[in-house]
């Protein structure tokens, strides 16, 4: 079993709709969460980082930890076609002195229709 | 440099050919991480460094992976007697310092092994 599990998708959501992206974990060290984007050809980049239980908001973007679930979201809101990209969970213990040693989900890659 | 930078973009070798994989850092960065990426999946931690410091190198898969960063800049992963299980993308990433800071990622080096 992987530490960190993602369904890969491919989700498909009409322009404007709410998006759900989700990432279990089983490693209880696991601190540190981050959402990364990745463009077709591109490398991730940062979108959300949160090392805490609870939301965390950044304009269309929402992050939610529930660490006695072991259970991560990125909530997108009033999605855009300009969203569509493969998303990416990654997280840290902090034995590694947290935002070091990341280990990442499979991705999930999502594409939002006109 | 604006960003990270890795050289080669792209490399065709030969099974049994050793290789070199240039990262470039953002100027300044301490930490300095290596990943290798394999389609439809998330970045895979290999090592990463401090300065030139090795702090970590658990992800390495075997010992024909090695890796340095002699003055604390630049890095390169080496990877002896290549095989074709190491096909893959390699990427490196770069952050300013610990704590919360983001790992900056670089384009990749897409490396295929014949």
């Amino acid at each position: 079993q992987k530490e960190v599990e993602q369904d890969p998708g491919p989700l498909s959501v009409p322009e404007g709709a709410i998006v759900s992206l989700n990432c279990t974990y089983s490693n209880s060290a696991f601190q540190y969460f981050m959402w990364y984007r990745q463009y077709s050809r591109k490398g991730p980049e940062l979108l959300m980082y949160t090392y805490s239980s609870g939301n965390k908001e950044d304009g269309r973007f929402t992050a939610q930890v529930d660490k006695s679930s072991k259970y991560i979201s990125l909530f997108i809101r009033d999605s855009q076609p300009s969203d569509s990209a493969t998303y990416l969970c990654a997280m840290s213990d902090i034995l590694t002195g947290g935002g070091n040693k990341l280990t990442f989900g499979t991705g999930t890659q999502l594409k939002v229709e006109l | 440099g604006a960003g990270v930078s890795q050289s080669p973009r792209y490399k065709v070798t030969k099974r049994g050919q050793d290789v070199a994989l240039r990262c470039d850092p953002i100027s300044g960065h301490v930490s300095l991480y290596w990943y290798r990426q394999a389609l439809g999946q998330g970045p895979e931690f290999l090592t990463y460094f401090n300065y030139e410091a090795q702090q970590d190198k658990s992800g390495l898969p075997n010992d024909r992976f090695s890796a340095e960063r002699p003055e604390g800049s630049i890095s390169t992963l080496t990877i002896q007697r290549t095989e074709q299980r190491d096909s893959a993308m390699y990427r490196c990433a770069s952050r300013r310092s610990g704590g919360t800071d983001t790992q900056y990622f670089g384009p990749g080096t897409r490396l295929t092994v014949l």
